[in-house]
């Protein structure tokens, strides 16, 4: 079955040190969405790629950065994790001309000691 | 400012108990309302997406419906296992914007 992966599902992380969440998909879709959700909030959108084309967010910190070596694969990588970081990170696809219909991996939950 | 606004926060029912949730929205020239399931601990999943008013869409126990300024899931007869949070989003330049989510339970 196509879909979004998300490796690794939980991720513990000392503050200050930088961590990398991957995510695969195998829709073949040109867009690619990182979000960060805390504890009964809504999604909040980091950054996406539009194809190559990366879009970042006007209030997403300096500190979070992300890579789109191809089609299949986004990563996200947190430069010096604080605690305030976190969260459930979500990974979602989407093809322009398809509605934006977005599909979402099952998500890398962090926990920053 | 776009926005999206979810009524109840928080709803439960008992099993077999119809009920609806509301989606408000303001957007400039909606593209799409999307509606999602959300179970703990997992990332969102598609049911369903609206682009007119007017617009409905079934599957299973839920259906949504779209007018110019709402949307609502209505949920029949529901089962313990349609407990989870539903998320409403509209589409803008590409990107959803979320609303916070009511939290469906039903006990039996």
């Amino acid at each position: 079955d196509a879909m979004v992966i998300q490796n690794p599902r939980y991720q513990v992380t000392q503050f200050g040190k930088p961590v990398t969440l991957s995510c695969s998909q195998t829709l073949n879709h040109n867009v690619m969405y990182w979000y960060q959700q805390k504890s009964s909030q809504a999604p909040k959108l980091l950054f996406h790629y539009y194809d190559k084309d990366f879009n970042n967010e006007a209030d997403t910190p300096d500190n979070f950065q992300s890579r789109r070596p191809n089609t299949s694969f986004c990563f996200l990588d947190i430069r010096s994790p604080g605690l305030g970081d976190a969260a459930m990170y979500l990974c979602a696809t989407s093809r322009e001309g398809q509605g934006y219909e977005q599909y979402f991996g099952p998500g890398t939950r962090l926990t920053v000691t | 400012e776009d926005q999206v606004t979810q009524s109840p926060e928080a709803l439960r029912l008992q099993e077999g108990e119809s009920s609806s949730l509301n989606c408000s929205y303001t957007v400039s020239g909606l593209r799409g309302l999307f509606w999602y399931r959300q179970d703990p601990g997992k990332g969102p999943e598609f049911l369903f997406t609206l682009y007119s008013a007017g617009e409905e869409k079934e599957k299973e126990r839920l259906k949504a419906t779209l007018t110019k300024k709402e949307s609502f899931l209505h949920i029949t007869a529901p089962k313990p296992e349609d407990s989870a949070t539903y998320l409403c989003a509209v589409q803008q330049g590409g990107k959803l914007i979320f609303g916070q989510g009511t939290e469906l339970s039903v006990k039996p």
